[in-house]
């Protein structure tokens, strides 16, 4: 059964970089048939796709973070990571990495359980 | 605000059948994009209910169905149980594959 788990510090000061990584256990991530890709949670409100990457690259950002999202995918590690910059209070949030499956609709078919990241100082 | 449109919350007695919406426009779901459905309960990370607008994946029980026409979609639930109870999200893309999320959808069950 593969699973996702997410890690990374919980707290990042204002302007300052979030950085997580997401590890793929049971299965491979150099499978072409997936993407993976990263959610967020604000406190109370909805999901906000950040974005994916293929396991050889080529990532898909959303508009309105394209700016300031970098991912990266390493496959010796079986493992895809997230950068954010210059991040706010409006960064805090609950992130997931999840699995797409492009067979399947491209659905989110697989997600980690998430790690909570506050932006404070 | 959420590209796709849900009402922020429905209800329903044990046993009572609830339907959750979700609603596009023409460059989502009237595009004929699919829809697909998560359920978030409490505490939990999102479930993958709904694959492809209709299709379940294994292990979810046949209590959950989806429908999708031309700009909008629907969860229903039937036979509702206190388990039920949480969040429901609807999710589809665009052109670009740009990933969109409804606002959610909280399921109270009286």
């Amino acid at each position: 059964q593969l699973q996702l788990q997410e890690s990374g510090p919980g707290l990042v000061k204002p302007s300052e970089t979030l950085s997580l990584t997401c590890t793929v256990s049971g299965g491979s991530i150099s499978n072409s048939r997936y993407f993976w890709g990263w959610i967020r949670q604000p406190p109370g409100k909805g999901l906000e796709w950040i974005g994916h990457i293929f396991y050889s690259g080529s990532p898909h950002y959303n508009p309105s973070l394209k700016s300031r999202v970098t991912m990266s995918v390493d496959t010796s590690k079986n493992q895809f990571s997230l950068r954010l910059t210059s991040v706010t209070a409006a960064d805090t949030a609950v992130y997931h990495c999840a699995r797409s499956d492009m067979v399947r609709g491209r659905c989110l078919d697989i997600w980690g359980q998430g790690t909570g990241v506050t932006v404070s100082s | 605000q959420s590209v796709l449109t849900q009402p922020p919350s429905v209800s329903g007695a044990p046993g009572q059948r609830v339907i959750i919406s979700c609603t596009g426009t023409s460059s989502n779901l009237g595009a004929g994009y699919d829809v697909h459905w998560y359920q978030q309960l409490p505490g939990t990370a999102p479930k993958l209910l709904i694959f492809g607008n209709k299709n379940r994946p294994s292990g979810v029980p046949d209590r959950f169905s989806g429908f999708k026409s031309g700009t909008s979609a629907s969860l229903a639930i039937t036979g509702l149980q206190a388990e039920d109870e949480g969040d429901y999200h609807c999710q589809s893309y665009d052109s670009s594959l740009n990933v969109f999320f409804g606002g959610g959808t909280k399921l109270t069950v009286l």
